[in-house]
């Protein structure tokens, strides 16, 4: 079984400051991993995917994370956080193919102080 | 690309009333997922459907909520009678080809049952 663990569900951080934003997963197979972000009273967007093709992603907004298999973690970061960041963070992952539906971690609100 | 389509946005009600909310997936996209969102529980997925099939349906609280997807370009979701515990956010997204399974995401419905 697959499964996703966000740690913290609340991180705050001053604007200009680094986002780090915590995902570990577990899958008996090789995982597809996702970041999705939520802002207030919106569906939820992706913002990246691990795919496989390469270890570090690039998303949109600046934000990028880092698939280390051996530390079966996928974490979130951005170099600088700006006000417009404000928002809750999904971790996601899935098995690919017909077998496997995402399955989400329960959401980490980051929070930026002026 | 519209992307998925969700009517209404807001939906006030009171107790014991029907309620129904509306889902148009992303043209070409053949998995449909119904979630929940509250603040206690999070994100909950309650059922889904593959080519307009419901395929697990184990997240449905209880025998007053049941989605249809008639066809592949919509779905409902329906609670009857409706309680104050199921105000919440209910979103719909989508899926096409099922090679890593990202989803996209409605705007979701807001519910309030009075």
């Amino acid at each position: 079984a697959q499964s996703v663990t966000q740690l913290g569900s609340h991180v705050s951080v001053s604007e200009g400051a680094l986002v780090l934003l915590r995902c570990n997963y577990s899958s008996s197979v090789p995982p597809y991993l996702f970041w999705y972000v939520q802002y207030p009273n919106q569906g939820l967007q992706l913002l990246l995917k691990y795919t496989s093709a390469a270890t570090l992603v690039k998303g949109i907004n600046g934000f990028e994370a880092e698939f280390k298999k051996s530390e079966t973690s996928f974490h979130l970061t951005k170099p600088s956080a700006h006000m417009s960041d404000a928002a809750e963070y999904f971790c996601a992952v899935s098995r690919g193919g017909s077998q496997g539906n995402l399955i989400f971690g329960k959401g980490t609100k980051l929070s930026v102080k002026p | 690309d519209a992307g998925v389509i969700q009517s209404p946005r807001h939906e006030v009600t009171e107790m014991g009333q029907e309620v129904t909310l509306r889902c148009k997936p992303i043209s070409g996209h053949n998995s449909l997922f119904w979630y929940r969102q509250t603040m206690m529980r999070g994100l909950e997925l309650l059922i889904y459907f593959n080519n307009n099939v419901p395929i697990d349906d184990s997240g449905m609280p209880e025998d007053r909520f049941s989605a249809k997807m008639p066809n592949a370009s919509f779905s409902t979701l329906k609670i009857q009678p409706s309680e104050p515990r199921d105000s919440a956010v209910y979103f719909c997204a989508t899926m096409g080809a099922r090679i890593y399974n990202e989803q996209f995401f409605g705007p979701g419905t807001r519910l309030t049952v009075l």
